[in-house]
């Protein structure tokens, strides 16, 4: 049982380039969350998913785009990446109205 | 303002020390509250819930004051392993968790 995993776990981007964030759970959970944190910042949420199939915007979904074809699996895509996407992605999950569980996180650099 | 707002620190202690955390928030209807720890560059992990009586495990009690929207984490006894950042953390409606920055912690020998 991995729990919550993400791929990958560093990458650097030039301006403008695209990229996805992968992230997998293996518990069944309902609820998946797409999280950047900055310093000093907390964790600040950037879409979420409540079942496979749909999902919904965060506190800062602007430049970000997520999909879940897959209950297991939540996507977050940067189509245009900008220095200002520089942080470290957490994903995270749930099955209901409970305690979210946090993959290790990703952490990107936009040169 | 910051709907969650704690103070950064950082706290340094001695070991065997007793410290004290302290976080408010804004939405007065804001349904549940938890502390996280988060390890240097390693994900947030659940430390406890709070609950409107004050709880207690082991070395630690968090208490939540809902009339002055005032949360708090109290460590016993530091451990060198205690080291780490404290999120403060609100639920609000929808499953929503909303983080407070953080306030990191120095346990020193």
């Amino acid at each position: 049982n991995a729990g919550v995993t993400q791929t990958p776990k560093f990458r650097v981007l030039k301006t403008g380039q695209s990229m996805t964030l992968l992230c997998a759970q293996d518990m069944n959970h309902e609820y998946m969350y797409w999280y950047r944190q900055d310093p000093g910042m907390g964790l600040r949420l950037i879409h979420y998913s409540v079942g496979e199939g749909t999902t919904a915007k965060g506190e800062v979904p602007d430049g970000y785009n997520v999909s879940r074809l897959k209950k297991q699996n939540f996507l977050l895509g940067l189509e245009s990446a900008a220095p200002s996407q520089t942080s470290v992605y957490f994903c995270a999950s749930s099955p209901g109205q409970e305690t979210q569980y946090f993959g290790p996180g990703t952490r990107l650099l936009v040169l | 303002r910051k709907e969650v707002e704690q103070d950064p620190g950082p706290f340094n202690v001695p070991e065997g020390a007793t410290v004290a955390f302290n976080c408010t928030y804004s939405n007065s209807a804001s349904q549940s509250f938890f502390w996280y720890r988060q390890d240097c560059r390693k994900e947030p992990k659940l430390l406890m819930s709070v609950y409107s009586s004050g709880n207690e495990d082991g070395r630690f009690t968090a208490q939540l004051n809902r009339a002055s929207q005032y949360i708090s984490l109290l460590i016993r006894d530091s451990k060198l392993s205690d080291s780490a950042t404290y999120l403060c953390v609100v639920k609000n409606a929808g499953n929503m968790l909303t983080f407070g920055g953080g306030t990191r912690l120095m346990v020193k020998p």
